[in-house]
């Protein structure tokens, strides 16, 4: 039971361009909600989060959407760098249980030059 | 400063062994987590541990896996007997979660622990 899904395995975006990574959830008691970055070898790194009092949350060049109704958020990334290949995943929790995360399937996302 | 260290990195054993994967979370963090990444499933959450006591355990798959925190510094996931499928890469994570004080949810990794299983 995936209560935390992204869709997408795999998403091929050229340098310079916008990365837009989705992620849906099916438990409405969802209340915060995050993004992680992997490379290879390494372990996940926290990118960006938001709350679900707000629908959208800046951060230099990511940004993630959250649309509560549809319970979907995505994950913006502009302009896209090589750097940014990696795998992606999307999380969320509950407030109060002390950082227990949900984690989706990952994106992989490759920018190509 | 040290973040989340695991250890072995890589553990290569044949079915049937016993194996334990090790975690130092960071200093000062009183929440412990330790995930599964498979490519089906993505990271599973196996079990959390918060001021060393375990708070849940619904993730962890079977009776033949088990995990331990005898102290602030150090946990163990032991898996016994391994089985092929129990191949993955198991990441211990840890975070601090205040109790009277809102937390972000933002969990620190360490590098994994690649297991293969043959």
């Amino acid at each position: 039971d995936q209560q935390v899904k992204q869709n997408s395995p795999s998403l091929s975006v050229q340098e310079g361009r916008i990365s837009i990574l989705n992620c849906d959830y099916t438990n409405s008691m969802f209340d915060y909600f995050l993004w992680y970055k992997k490379y290879p070898a390494e372990g996940p790194t926290f990118l960006i989060s938001i709350s679900s009092i707000k629908d959208k949350n800046e951060d230099g060049r990511f940004t993630v959407f959250l649309n509560k109704s549809a319970k979907h958020l995505s994950l913006h990334i502009v302009p896209s760098q090589p750097g940014d290949s990696a795998v992606y995943f999307c999380a969320a929790s509950l407030t109060g249980t002390a950082s227990k995360l949900t984690f989706g399937t990952g994106t992989r996302l490759q920018v190509t030059l | 400063d040290a973040g989340v260290i695991q250890s072995p990195r890589h553990e290569v054993t044949e079915m049937g062994q016993e194996v334990t994967l090790r975690c130092k979370p960071i200093s000062g963090h009183n929440s412990l987590f330790w995930y599964r990444q498979t490519m089906m499933r993505g990271l599973e959450l196996l079990i959390y541990f918060n001021n060393n006591v375990p708070i849940d355990d619904s993730g962890m798959p079977e009776d033949r896996f088990s995990a331990k925190m005898p102290n602030a510094s150090f946990s163990t996931l032991k898996i016994q007997p391994s089985e092929p499928r129990d191949s993955a890469v198991y990441f211990c994570a840890s975070s601090f979660a205040g109790t009277y004080i809102a937390n972000t949810g933002e969990l620190f990794f360490g590098e994994g622990s690649r297991l293969t299983v043959l």
